[in-house]
């Protein structure tokens, strides 16, 4: 069975952190991915990588970085985290850019 | 540009009614088409996926979609609703080639009845 793992399940910060959110897989998985989900929007695709230190802008990349220094870590970074980034962010892995993805628990995060 | 439509965002049934849940697409070429599941403070999970094999799809828990070129849709069905099913539920839709992504909908509640 796939497993991703994110670090936290819920997070409070303060405007202005910097913000770090780590995801873990354990299938070798070529694509990792992080969206935000919020109500009535559904989920957006913030940054994706389909190797090591390679990423690729989603459709909401303002105010966001990522890292991937190895292939089974994909870690979401809030440089100064705003409180209009409240939000679940979801982390999901594939074998290929265009097949199932598997999603990690999500972290809820709260900026105040 | 490929785009998911899921209309409404709310569904309510009884335990044991057929549950239908919509979904078009708009894709230019030959889509992959997705469904996922989403339990209370969870993250997502596949139900099904349609990738230009059999038009009818069995999934797990007993949901199977049906891909219809002609209507560009790919609706759920369930034919008898569990209290076990209430949840959120994704369309998705992606396809082959370089720039490809997964595009989802923006996802339905689904309540079940006793």
């Amino acid at each position: 069975d796939v497993k991703v793992t994110q670090s936290s399940r819920y997070l409070v910060k303060r405007t202005g952190e910097k913000v770090f959110l780590e995801c873990v897989q354990d299938m070798d998985h070529e694509n990792m991915f992080w969206y935000r989900q919020d109500p009535g929007l559904g989920l957006r695709l913030i940054y994706f990588s389909y190797d090591v230190k390679m990423k690729e802008k989603g459709d909401i990349p303002e105010g966001y970085s990522v890292s991937r220094e190895k292939k089974e870590r994909f870690s979401l970074i809030l440089e100064s985290a705003s409180t209009n980034q409240t939000s679940m962010y979801l982390c999901a892995s594939s074998l290929d850019r265009v097949e199932t993805q598997y999603f990690g628990p999500g972290t809820r995060l709260l900026v105040l | 540009a490929q785009s998911v439509t899921q209309l409404g965002s709310h569904v309510s049934v009884s335990e044991g009614a057929l549950v239908l849940l919509r979904c078009n697409y708009s894709s230019s070429v030959p889509p992959y088409l997705f469904w996922y599941v989403q339990y209370p403070n969870q993250g997502l999970q596949l139900l099904l996926k349609y990738t230009s094999a059999a038009t009818l799809v069995k999934g797990i828990n007993g949901f199977e979609a049906e891909f219809k070129k002609s209507e560009t849709s790919f609706h759920l069905t369930k034919p008898s609703a569990h209290m076990s099913d209430a949840a959120e539920y994704f369309c998705a839709v992606s396809f082959t080639g370089a720039n490809s992504k997964l595009t989802f909908g923006k996802g339905i509640t689904l309540s079940v009845r006793p």
